[in-house]
Protein backbone atom coordinates (compact mmCIF):
# COMPACT_ATOMS: atom_id res chain seq x y z
CA UNK A 1 0.00 0.00 0.00
CA UNK A 2 1.47 3.36 -1.39
CA UNK A 3 1.65 5.67 1.95
CA UNK A 4 2.83 8.41 0.19
CA UNK A 5 1.07 9.65 -3.32
CA UNK A 6 2.38 11.93 -6.08
CA UNK A 7 -0.84 11.71 -8.38
CA UNK A 8 0.65 13.94 -11.20
CA UNK A 9 3.45 11.23 -12.86
CA UNK A 10 4.46 14.34 -15.13
CA UNK A 11 4.58 18.53 -14.92
CA UNK A 12 5.66 20.78 -17.78
CA UNK A 13 6.29 24.67 -16.96
CA UNK A 14 7.50 27.81 -18.96
CA UNK A 15 10.88 28.86 -17.29
CA UNK A 16 9.97 31.40 -15.16
CA UNK A 17 6.56 30.54 -14.01
CA UNK A 18 5.70 28.83 -10.99
CA UNK A 19 5.93 24.68 -10.23
CA UNK A 20 3.81 23.16 -7.76
CA UNK A 21 4.54 19.55 -7.10
CA UNK A 22 1.83 18.01 -4.60
CA UNK A 23 2.17 14.79 -2.32
CA UNK A 24 -0.30 13.26 -0.70
CA UNK A 25 0.31 10.83 2.59
CA UNK A 26 -2.62 8.80 4.19
CA UNK A 27 -0.49 7.89 7.67
CA UNK A 28 -0.83 10.27 10.08
CA UNK A 29 1.74 9.39 12.32
CA UNK A 30 4.13 10.68 9.45
CA UNK A 31 5.57 14.15 11.03
CA UNK A 32 8.52 14.53 8.83
CA UNK A 33 8.66 15.16 5.25
CA UNK A 34 11.24 15.90 2.74
CA UNK A 35 11.95 16.68 -1.21
CA UNK A 36 14.24 14.91 -3.27
CA UNK A 37 15.46 15.80 -6.61
CA UNK A 38 16.86 13.44 -9.17
CA UNK A 39 18.04 13.55 -12.38
CA UNK A 40 18.57 10.62 -14.61
CA UNK A 41 21.31 7.87 -14.14
CA UNK A 42 22.12 9.55 -10.42
CA UNK A 43 20.83 9.22 -6.69
CA UNK A 44 17.87 11.82 -5.54
CA UNK A 45 19.60 14.36 -3.78
CA UNK A 46 17.79 16.21 -0.73
CA UNK A 47 16.18 19.54 -1.80
CA UNK A 48 13.94 21.10 1.24
CA UNK A 49 12.16 19.25 4.11
CA UNK A 50 10.00 20.28 6.38
CA UNK A 51 8.44 19.36 10.25
CA UNK A 52 4.71 18.77 10.88
CA UNK A 53 5.16 21.55 14.30
CA UNK A 54 5.34 23.73 10.78
CA UNK A 55 3.23 24.86 7.82
CA UNK A 56 5.89 26.33 5.85
CA UNK A 57 9.39 26.26 4.65
CA UNK A 58 11.49 28.62 2.29
CA UNK A 59 14.83 27.59 0.84
CA UNK A 60 15.91 29.96 -1.83
CA UNK A 61 13.27 29.49 -4.71
CA UNK A 62 11.61 26.77 -2.99
CA UNK A 63 9.18 26.39 -0.91
CA UNK A 64 7.18 22.93 0.68
CA UNK A 65 3.83 23.88 2.07
CA UNK A 66 2.22 21.36 4.73
CA UNK A 67 -1.27 21.21 5.26
CA UNK A 68 -1.64 18.20 8.16
CA UNK A 69 -5.68 18.40 7.89
CA UNK A 70 -5.36 17.21 4.41
CA UNK A 71 -2.50 15.09 4.72
CA UNK A 72 -1.02 17.22 1.81
CA UNK A 73 2.04 18.53 1.16
CA UNK A 74 3.19 20.90 -1.83
CA UNK A 75 6.72 21.73 -2.97
CA UNK A 76 6.75 25.39 -4.76
CA UNK A 77 9.97 26.03 -7.34
CA UNK A 78 9.60 30.24 -8.44
CA UNK A 79 11.09 31.44 -10.80
CA UNK A 80 11.59 27.93 -12.20
CA UNK A 81 14.49 27.31 -14.34
CA UNK A 82 15.37 24.46 -16.76
CA UNK A 83 17.99 23.26 -14.73
CA UNK A 84 15.41 22.46 -12.28
CA UNK A 85 13.66 19.93 -14.64
CA UNK A 86 14.37 16.26 -13.09
CA UNK A 87 11.81 13.83 -11.02
CA UNK A 88 11.01 15.29 -7.53
CA UNK A 89 10.25 12.97 -4.87
CA UNK A 90 8.12 13.46 -1.59
CA UNK A 91 9.15 11.11 1.51
CA UNK A 92 7.71 10.69 4.75
CA UNK A 93 8.82 9.38 8.01
CA UNK A 94 7.48 8.87 11.36
CA UNK A 95 9.08 9.42 14.87
CA UNK A 96 9.57 6.02 15.52
CA UNK A 97 12.53 5.33 13.39
CA UNK A 98 14.77 6.70 10.34
CA UNK A 99 13.05 4.65 7.47
CA UNK A 100 11.19 7.19 4.64
CA UNK A 101 8.43 6.29 2.86
CA UNK A 102 8.94 7.56 -0.99
CA UNK A 103 6.47 9.15 -3.20
CA UNK A 104 6.30 7.57 -6.80
CA UNK A 105 8.24 10.89 -7.82
CA UNK A 106 6.82 14.03 -10.36
CA UNK A 107 8.91 14.45 -13.40
CA UNK A 108 9.31 18.43 -14.00
CA UNK A 109 9.99 20.12 -17.18
CA UNK A 110 10.64 23.38 -17.51
CA UNK A 111 10.46 24.68 -20.89
CA UNK A 112 13.23 27.69 -21.68
CA UNK B 1 27.13 18.06 2.90
CA UNK B 2 27.53 14.35 3.64
CA UNK B 3 28.79 12.43 0.71
CA UNK B 4 27.93 8.55 0.04
CA UNK B 5 29.52 6.97 -2.84
CA UNK B 6 28.89 3.92 -4.33
CA UNK B 7 31.01 1.36 -6.59
CA UNK B 8 31.26 0.35 -9.11
CA UNK B 9 29.07 2.85 -11.41
CA UNK B 10 28.04 0.82 -13.97
CA UNK B 11 29.08 -2.68 -14.27
CA UNK B 12 27.63 -5.31 -17.16
CA UNK B 13 27.78 -9.25 -16.25
CA UNK B 14 26.69 -12.38 -17.71
CA UNK B 15 24.06 -14.27 -16.14
CA UNK B 16 24.30 -16.68 -13.59
CA UNK B 17 27.30 -14.50 -12.54
CA UNK B 18 27.80 -12.73 -8.89
CA UNK B 19 28.00 -9.02 -8.58
CA UNK B 20 28.99 -6.75 -5.45
CA UNK B 21 28.47 -3.10 -5.44
CA UNK B 22 30.11 -1.03 -2.45
CA UNK B 23 28.17 1.68 -0.76
CA UNK B 24 30.69 4.31 1.30
CA UNK B 25 29.83 7.44 3.51
CA UNK B 26 33.06 8.84 3.10
CA UNK B 27 32.52 11.89 6.05
CA UNK B 28 30.25 10.25 8.45
CA UNK B 29 29.29 7.35 10.29
CA UNK B 30 26.35 5.39 8.94
CA UNK B 31 24.61 3.33 11.48
CA UNK B 32 21.85 2.83 8.63
CA UNK B 33 22.29 2.60 5.48
CA UNK B 34 19.40 1.66 2.81
CA UNK B 35 19.59 -0.37 -0.42
CA UNK B 36 17.11 0.76 -3.37
CA UNK B 37 16.00 -0.32 -6.89
CA UNK B 38 14.59 1.78 -9.17
CA UNK B 39 12.62 0.59 -12.48
CA UNK B 40 12.07 3.02 -15.13
CA UNK B 41 10.05 5.61 -14.42
CA UNK B 42 8.87 4.46 -10.97
CA UNK B 43 9.92 5.02 -7.22
CA UNK B 44 12.62 4.04 -5.38
CA UNK B 45 11.99 0.48 -4.34
CA UNK B 46 13.32 -0.24 -1.01
CA UNK B 47 15.29 -3.72 -0.79
CA UNK B 48 16.28 -3.58 2.89
CA UNK B 49 17.86 -1.99 5.52
CA UNK B 50 20.77 -2.88 7.26
CA UNK B 51 22.33 -1.50 10.36
CA UNK B 52 25.90 -1.69 11.32
CA UNK B 53 27.22 -5.00 12.55
CA UNK B 54 23.63 -6.51 12.27
CA UNK B 55 21.60 -8.57 10.09
CA UNK B 56 19.73 -6.55 7.16
CA UNK B 57 16.20 -6.22 7.32
CA UNK B 58 14.62 -7.10 4.18
CA UNK B 59 11.40 -6.21 2.56
CA UNK B 60 8.55 -8.44 1.52
CA UNK B 61 9.45 -9.73 -1.97
CA UNK B 62 12.89 -8.91 -1.75
CA UNK B 63 15.14 -12.38 -1.99
CA UNK B 64 17.37 -12.49 1.05
CA UNK B 65 19.78 -15.32 -0.44
CA UNK B 66 19.70 -13.32 -3.73
CA UNK B 67 20.81 -9.98 -2.86
CA UNK B 68 23.38 -10.47 0.20
CA UNK B 69 23.95 -7.17 2.16
CA UNK B 70 26.79 -6.97 4.53
CA UNK B 71 27.17 -3.67 6.43
CA UNK B 72 30.24 -4.68 8.85
CA UNK B 73 31.72 -1.08 9.45
CA UNK B 74 30.00 2.26 10.33
CA UNK B 75 31.25 3.26 6.52
CA UNK B 76 30.50 0.75 4.50
CA UNK B 77 27.75 -1.84 3.29
CA UNK B 78 27.60 -3.90 0.37
CA UNK B 79 25.01 -5.30 -1.56
CA UNK B 80 25.57 -8.82 -3.59
CA UNK B 81 23.47 -9.67 -6.60
CA UNK B 82 23.50 -13.46 -6.23
CA UNK B 83 23.41 -15.57 -9.57
CA UNK B 84 22.33 -12.55 -11.70
CA UNK B 85 19.87 -12.75 -14.02
CA UNK B 86 18.68 -10.41 -16.69
CA UNK B 87 15.86 -9.54 -14.42
CA UNK B 88 18.20 -7.97 -11.99
CA UNK B 89 18.96 -5.46 -14.70
CA UNK B 90 18.22 -2.03 -12.93
CA UNK B 91 19.45 0.81 -11.09
CA UNK B 92 20.70 0.06 -7.62
CA UNK B 93 21.04 3.11 -5.29
CA UNK B 94 22.16 3.51 -1.35
CA UNK B 95 21.12 5.89 0.93
CA UNK B 96 23.09 6.31 4.45
CA UNK B 97 22.54 7.83 7.54
CA UNK B 98 23.42 8.50 11.45
CA UNK B 99 20.41 6.44 12.66
CA UNK B 100 19.37 9.60 14.88
CA UNK B 101 15.57 10.40 14.88
CA UNK B 102 15.08 12.59 11.64
CA UNK B 103 18.07 12.24 9.99
CA UNK B 104 18.34 12.59 6.34
CA UNK B 105 19.49 10.35 4.15
CA UNK B 106 22.47 11.00 1.97
CA UNK B 107 21.87 8.96 -1.42
CA UNK B 108 24.55 7.45 -3.45
CA UNK B 109 24.99 8.28 -6.71
CA UNK B 110 23.65 4.61 -7.64
CA UNK B 111 25.43 1.83 -9.62
CA UNK B 112 23.99 0.70 -12.86
CA UNK B 113 23.60 -2.93 -13.34
CA UNK B 114 23.10 -4.75 -16.89
CA UNK B 115 22.92 -8.66 -16.71
CA UNK B 116 23.23 -10.17 -20.06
Amino acid sequence: DQQVKQNSPSLSVQEGRISILNCDYTNSMFDYFLWYKKYPAEGPTFLISISSIKDKNEDGRFTVFLNKSAKHLSLHIVPSQPGDSAVYFCAASTNTGNQFYFGTGTSLTVIP
Amino acid sequence: GAVVSQHPSRVICKSGTSVKIECRSLDFQATTMFWYRQFPKQSLMLMATSNEGSKATYEQGVEKDKFLINHASLTLSTLTVTSAHPEDSSFYICSASTGSPYSEQYFGPGTRLTVT
